[in-house]
């Protein structure tokens, strides 16, 4: 347990669903960022959160859809997600000088 | 866009040997952290150099920093299977946290018995 909790696991669904991935921290930290990890690449910042406010998103497509209620929770909703869109999403945390706390990841498959 | 490449993609060592392991930018990074993943699991920092030329270690694990902040090394002496896992670098492109890291793609290690 690194403190930064994802739910759920794993995740199966079709393109015409719709789902959302969450992550919650208690840890005390103001920025809260989500990533995808694909296989052999290097991951790839999707959005970033200070303050519940957002101040990055890395050209994501408009399919995934983040919300930050709280400092504590970030969701990503997900609809009419391609087979292309199947990796690892990552949740991480972070406060200055502290380095980032990641949570375990979603393995998300879209078929 | 800052671009970290890491070398080699692949290591497999066994138990009791050493192993080093490269991270390379053309860019200056205010800091550089290096963490571990295991299967089914987050990134896990390992470590956060800040400063060129800065050497810390954390057991068998040496990190060093590159003089001019752009490169970065991991040595492992004496491999033991428990350090088998994906180590990515990762440079930060401001002095606090609250900018984006940029990642390597990985260097997937395997260390057997």
């Amino acid at each position: 347990e690194t403190g930064v909790t994802q739910t759920p696991r794993h995740l199966v669904m079709g393109m015409t669903n719709k789902k959302s991935l969450k992550c919650e921290q208690h840890l005390g930290h103001n920025a809260m960022y989500w990533y995808k990890q694909s296989a052999k690449k290097p991951l790839e910042l999707m959005f970033v959160y200070n303050f519940k406010e957002q101040t990055e998103n890395n050209s994501v497509p408009s399919r995934f859809s983040p919300e930050c209620p709280n400092s504590s929770h970030l969701f990503l909703h997900l609809h009419t997600l391609q087979p292309e869109d199947s990796a690892l999403y990552l949740c991480a945390s972070s406060q200055p000088g502290l380095g980032y706390t990641f949570g375990s990841g979603t393995r998300l498959t879209v078929v | 866009t800052q671009l970290l490449e890491q070398s080699p993609q692949f290591l497999s060592i066994q138990e009791g040997e050493n192993l080093t392991v490269y991270c390379n930018s053309s860019s200056v990074f205010s800091s550089l952290q290096w963490y571990r993943q295991e299967p089914g699991e987050g990134p896990v920092l390992l470590v956060t150099v800040v400063t060129g030329g800065e050497v810390k270690k954390l057991k068998r694990l040496t990190f060093q920093f590159g003089d001019a902040r752009k490169d970065s090394s991991l040595h492992i002496t004496a491999a033991q299977p428990g350090d088998t896992g994906l180590y990515l670098c990762a440079g930060a492109e401001r002095d606090d946290s609250w900018g984006k890291l940029q990642f390597g793609a990985g260097t997937q290690v395997v260390v057997t018995p």
